[in-house]
């Protein structure tokens, strides 16, 4: 069933609070940042992106903080919301031979309690 | 807003069948994908295509694979004989920019592959 192969990490918050899903990336070479929230049986839906020359960025009720020293990217959600549980993953854009790929990390999934 | 179109959402195969997946990228983008994603695990690259060629594959994009564009608006990714393990959702992307600037890379809502 659903639960075959899920091995995801899994934050639960209560309806109002601060979330906050980290993700650690492995190349120095990755220049562009993106976090995508995914809904069950839905393709990956772009929340906020950040380039590799600035530290934060903020959107509506979401901020990204980027650590390019510890290669660390952080998704800040606040006053979290039912609406908003779903996996989040973090995704670097990694130049290849003069062009780019996406690669993904492993996906947080954020279960929002009433 | 624009979006990559996929169909069929769901297709069901027998084992050793050949499969097309479908994509209608976004229509002034040049930049396309394949990606995929084995339920409950993280989303997997597996081509890039650029300029009626690959510009780049992951391992997983064997000779089992291949992809095309085979007018001004499709892209799409054949699977060969498939396999039991073949079976995940399968996501096509497009962007803008070689850098995948703005809102970066945009993803269609996937087909649900189930190899049987």
């Amino acid at each position: 069933g659903e639960s075959v192969g899920l091995h995801l990490p899994t934050l639960s918050v209560q309806e109002g609070d601060n979330s906050i899903i980290n993700c650690a990336y492995s190349n120095s070479a990755s220049d562009y940042f993106i976090w995508y929230k995914q809904e069950s049986g839905k393709g990956p839906q772009f929340i906020i992106d950040i380039r590799s020359n600035m530290d934060k960025r903020q959107g509506q009720r979401v901020t990204v903080l980027l650590n390019k020293t510890v290669k660390h990217l952080s998704l800040q959600i606040a006053a979290t919301q039912p609406g908003d549980s779903a996996v989040y993953f973090c995704a670097e854009n990694r130049p290849s031979g003069g062009y780019n790929k996406l690669i993904f990390g492993a996906g947080t999934r954020l279960a929002v309690h009433p | 807003e624009p979006e990559v179109t996929q169909t069929p959402s769901h297709q069901v195969t027998q084992m050793g069948q050949e499969v097309i997946l479908r994509c209608v990228p976004i229509s002034n983008h040049l930049y396309f994908y394949w990606y995929r994603q084995i339920l409950g695990q993280k989303v997997e690259f597996l081509v890039s295509f650029y300029n009626n060629e690959i510009s780049e594959k992951s391992e997983i994009f064997d000779d089992q694979f291949s992809v095309e564009r085979p007018d001004g608006s499709n892209f799409t990714l054949k699977i060969r004989s498939t396999k039991l393990e073949d079976s995940a959702m399968y996501f096509c992307a497009s962007s803008e920019a070689r850098e995948g600037q703005g809102k970066g890379y945009t993803f269609g809502s996937g087909t649900r592959l189930t190899v049987v």
